[in-house]
């Protein structure tokens, strides 16, 4: 089954420190892994995605995620995070159930919280 | 600049009634997505299309429709057999077949509910 999961509902964190939001993921074949992030009554924004190489993928706004195949996980993380870090965040997985692959699986969404 | 621009923002529809929904783009993407989101349930696929008139039923296509008769337009029209239809909808794009490489690109949604 091709499917993503994201474990936490909210993560809340303060300023300055570190923040990780989590993703594992199952698929078949090789994984075409993606971050976005959702601000209130917006639309989705790319943040990362990860295809091949490097595990370490780094995106827009200081995030970075970590690719690790033998976990099957794919988390979000930052060094030291902002106010403005607070949104909706949304991992997601090429889905490769019809030929086309042309779809994308999205997980439920972590809340993050970054309080001053 | 290029992106997806849904209209309108917000939408108020009776009991029985259809409206549609607008997405237009001009990133001369060939494949085009509708979702719908509910909270804590993430986003649903409820209908995509990859070229010019076709388009395939996602996860959830009972009680809407979708036309695809220009490759910059792909409306959704909720109708009234959709019997819970308030909810975010976003509408989405891709190059083709390079979604593996550049994901979607998202509209800013339209907001409907049920009065």
């Amino acid at each position: 089954a091709q499917s993503v999961a994201q474990p936490e509902d909210q993560v809340n964190v303060a300023e300055g420190n570190p923040l990780t939001v989590k993703c594992t993921y199952s698929v078949s074949g090789n994984p075409y892994l993606f971050w976005y992030v959702q601000y209130p009554n917006r639309g989705l924004q790319f943040l990362l995605k990860y295809i091949t190489g490097d595990n370490l993928v780094k995106g827009s706004y200081g995030f970075e995620a970590e690719f690790n195949k033998s976990q099957t996980s794919f988390h979000l993380k930052k060094p030291s995070a902002l106010v403005s870090d607070s949104a909706l965040y949304f991992c997601a997985v090429r889905d490769m159930r019809d030929s086309s692959a042309s779809k994308i699986i999205f997980g439920s969404g972590t809340r993050l919280s970054i309080r001053p | 600049d290029g992106g997806i621009t849904q209209s309108p923002k917000y939408l108020f529809r009776k009991e029985g009634q259809n409206v549609t929904l607008s997405c237009e783009q001009n990133l001369n993407h060939d494949a085009m997505y509708w979702y719908r989101q509910d909270p804590g349930q993430g986003l649903r696929l409820i209908y995509y299309s990859q070229i010019v008139n076709d388009f395939q039923k996602g996860d959830i296509a009972e009680g809407y429709s979708v036309s695809r008769e220009k490759k910059e337009s792909f409306p959704l029209t909720v109708t009234s057999a959709q019997k819970n239809p308030t909810a975010f909808y976003l509408c989405a794009s891709s190059s083709y077949p390079g979604v593996s490489n550049y994901g979607y690109t998202f509209g800013s949604g339209t907001r409907l509910t049920v009065v």
